[in-house]
């Protein structure tokens, strides 16, 4: 299995508290991913980095901010947790961003914001 | 709008049967695609994937077939077995991002 680990695994907070989601991997890999998933919806990309300190927002990425100083770690923030923010959150790693190089995904974070 | 849809949520198949899971897409520049297998409280695991210059790729009892006229994969499981209970997503991939269906949860009866 990939080396990623998600931190914390399940998580409570209230509304308009900052939330912040950690990713951390051990296999050196240049591009890590923030994924949301929901019923119906499937996973939704939040944002991605191809690089430390190099990010790019997907198509949720309103309400969430990222940070990457380091190659192992991506965190993800939310300033001010909402209650449409309440997901599975699912970090991914590859060393490409090209469809040849699947992911390799963490195993989650429950989020509830009451 | 989604680009990857998987209109079935959910399928069941007798132990042994072959199940074959659905997958259409609306962009005619994504590249590659994949299937990847989830099973509860754990992420998802890449299962497969097909380049979209092929029609065909098998692993086993794991088989994806690809008609980019109709824009349409389907990923074939042959013989399905009790353990292939998960739900299956369909992702696929324009160079730059992933996008994925909303997933298929596959029982197989024993």
């Amino acid at each position: 299995d990939a080396g990623i680990t998600q931190s914390p695994r399940h998580k409570v907070t209230e509304t308009g508290t900052p939330v912040t989601l950690r990713c951390h991997q051990t296999e050196n890999h240049r591009y890590m991913y923030w994924y949301r998933q929901d019923p119906g919806h499937g996973l939704r990309l939040i944002h991605y980095s191809y690089g430390v300190k190099d990010t790019d927002k997907g198509e949720v990425s309103d309400g969430y901010s990222v940070s990457r100083s380091k190659t192992e770690d991506f965190l993800l923030t939310l300033e001010s947790a909402t209650s449409s923010q309440t997901s599975v959150y699912f970090c991914a790693i590859s060393d490409s961003n090209r469809g040849y190089q699947p992911q390799h995904f963490g195993d989650g974070t429950r989020l509830s914001i009451l | 709008d989604q680009q990857v849809k998987q209109n079935s949520p959910s399928l069941s198949v007798q132990e042994g049967r072959i199940s074959i899971l659905n997958c259409d897409y609306t962009n005619s520049m994504f590249d590659y695609f994949l299937w990847y297998k989830k099973y509860p409280a754990e992420g998802p695991t890449f299962l497969i994937s097909i380049s979209s210059i092929k029609d065909k790729n098998e692993d086993g009892r794991f088989t994806v077939f690809l008609n980019k006229s109709a824009k349409h994969l389907s990923l074939h499981i042959v013989p399905s077995q009790p353990g292939d209970s998960a739900v299956y997503f369909c992702a696929a991939s324009d160079g730059n991002q992933f996008y994925f269906g909303t997933g298929t949860s596959l029982t197989v009866i024993p």
